[in-house]
């Protein structure tokens, strides 16, 4: 079973602090994603990547930064965070095309007071 | 881009009933369709994908799902529910090189 690791699984900060989230997998997937999840949106896509360097907007990408350092690696980034970004974050990946099956990970909880 | 629409938030049936959660999603052409299931606390695991051919596929789990070109559609059925089947599934659509999208999730409760 592929694997997908966040770290870290909660984190709480205050507004127009710095986060970082991350997520690694290693399975050699090319794809990568970034999902929040909230309550009556469901997974809402912020960013995604389809190899090490490359980034895509995804919907919601307003107040986040990414990078895919490597294939293995793909970071969120929220420089100054805001409570509207109290949110569960999802990576996920998928081997050679965004049509493959996700694997995900299991999740961080953001909260930003 | 495509979408994706979960018109039910909330089902509840009984254990050993049959169960539809529906699906319906925008975009005039070629789609991939996935469902999903959440239990609570834990990430995303895949059930199941169409994206062509026989228009029924089977998943895990006693689960299977039919796809609709003409009522863009793709439900989601189990014959039997068992309580274990309780949590949240999303439905979700991707088109060529982009970003699977998924709908708000339907929670599925089922009733000793």
């Amino acid at each position: 079973e592929a694997a997908v690791t966040q770290s870290p699984r909660n984190k709480v900060t205050v507004t127009g602090g710095n986060v970082t989230l991350s997520c690694r997998q290693t399975n050699s997937h090319n794809y990568m994603y970034w999902y929040r999840q909230d309550t009556g949106h469901g997974l809402r896509l912020i960013h995604y990547s389809y190899g090490a360097g490359n980034l895509q907007i995804g919907d919601v990408p307003d107040g986040y930064k990414a990078t895919r350092t490597t294939q293995e690696d793909f970071f969120l980034l929220l420089e100054l965070a805001s409570p509207s970004q109290t949110s569960l974050y999802f990576c996920a990946s998928s081997a050679d095309s965004s049509n493959e099956r996700l694997f995900f990970g299991h999740g961080t909880k953001l909260s930003v007071l | 881009t495509q979408t994706v629409s979960q018109s039910d938030a909330h089902v509840t049936v009984f254990e050993g009933d049959s169960v539809e959660l529906r699906c319906n999603y925008s975009y005039g052409g070629s789609i991939y369709l996935s469902w999903y299931i959440q239990h609570h606390g834990r990430g995303l695991q895949f059930l199941l994908k169409y994206y062509s051919g026989n228009p029924v596929v089977q998943g895990v789990n006693g689960f299977e799902a039919e796809f609709s070109k003409s009522d863009s559609s793709f439900h989601l059925r189990k014959a039997s529910v068992h309580w274990s089947d309780s949590a949240v599934y999303f439905c979700a659509a991707s088109i060529s090189n982009n970003a699977p999208r998924f709908g708000a999730g339907t929670k599925l409760t089922v009733k000793p």
